[in-house]
């Protein structure tokens, strides 16, 4: 079938740390894979996206690689700070223009 | 920058009040959503649009309906307004995908939406 897979949350992390939020998916073809934020009170905001295998998105310091042999799409930061608090949301597209996402996962960030 | 607005961040309404959530977007694209965002369920997809006066179910369209008549505009109508939609309703606009290539999202700012 068709779905996305997050690490559930809430992670909680003080500065400076690194970050890893993991995201699989499942999809017969080759999806283009997203990665959207939720600062509290918004929208959701797109963050980085990849389109084919081994594209490696990259944004505000957070990236995520397109591993087409384990359908990941982890995100990582490798020094987080406190306004990189919010809600992640991994997302899949699919050929009809529908995007399938994950339950999204809560960060907080500590001083 | 692509801008899709929701005429109302926050609303009140009583139960089995017809209501009418409004979301416009400003860059000509074809296909609109609105979800809904709930704690611990993440987004769901109630209704989306292909392209003017098209709709399609979501995941959870009961008790909602739908209405394109413009390209911008798509509203979200809940007939008769009960305690359990009382959510944070988000909608969102993309363009038809480029070959090899899923178009994103842009979503607005959402409407939280209390039914008493």
């Amino acid at each position: 079938g068709n779905s996305v897979t997050q690490m559930e949350g809430p992670v909680t992390l003080s500065e400076e740390a690194f970050l890893t939020i993991n995201c699989t998916y499942t999809a017969t073809g080759y999806p283009s894979l997203f990665w959207y934020v939720q600062y509290p009170g918004e929208g959701l905001q797109l963050l980085l996206k990849a389109t084919k295998a081994d594209d490696k998105g990259s944004n505000k310091g957070f990236e995520a690689t397109y591993r087409k042999e384990t359908t990941s799409f982890h995100l990582e930061k490798g020094s987080v700070q406190v306004s990189d608090s919010a809600v992640y949301f991994c997302f899949r597209g699919s050929t009809l223009g529908r995007l399938y996402f994950g339950r999204g996962t809560q960060l907080t960030v500590w001083p | 920058d692509v801008k899709v607005t929701q005429s109302s961040r926050y609303l009140v309404k009583r139960t089995g009040e017809k209501v009418f959530l409004e979301c416009v977007q400003d860059m000509d694209h074809e296909n609109m959503f609105w979800y809904r965002q709930d704690p611990g369920l993440g987004l769901r997809l109630i209704y989306f649009s292909y392209d003017v006066k098209m709709k399609e179910k979501g995941d959870i369209p009961e008790g909602y309906s739908v209405s394109r008549e413009k390209k911008e505009r798509f509203s979200l109508i809940l007939e008769s307004a009960s305690t359990n939609q009382t959510s944070m309703y988000l909608c969102a606009s993309s363009p038809k995908p480029r070959p090899g290539e899923d178009s994103p999202l842009h979503f607005g700012n959402g409407t939280r939406l209390t039914v008493t």
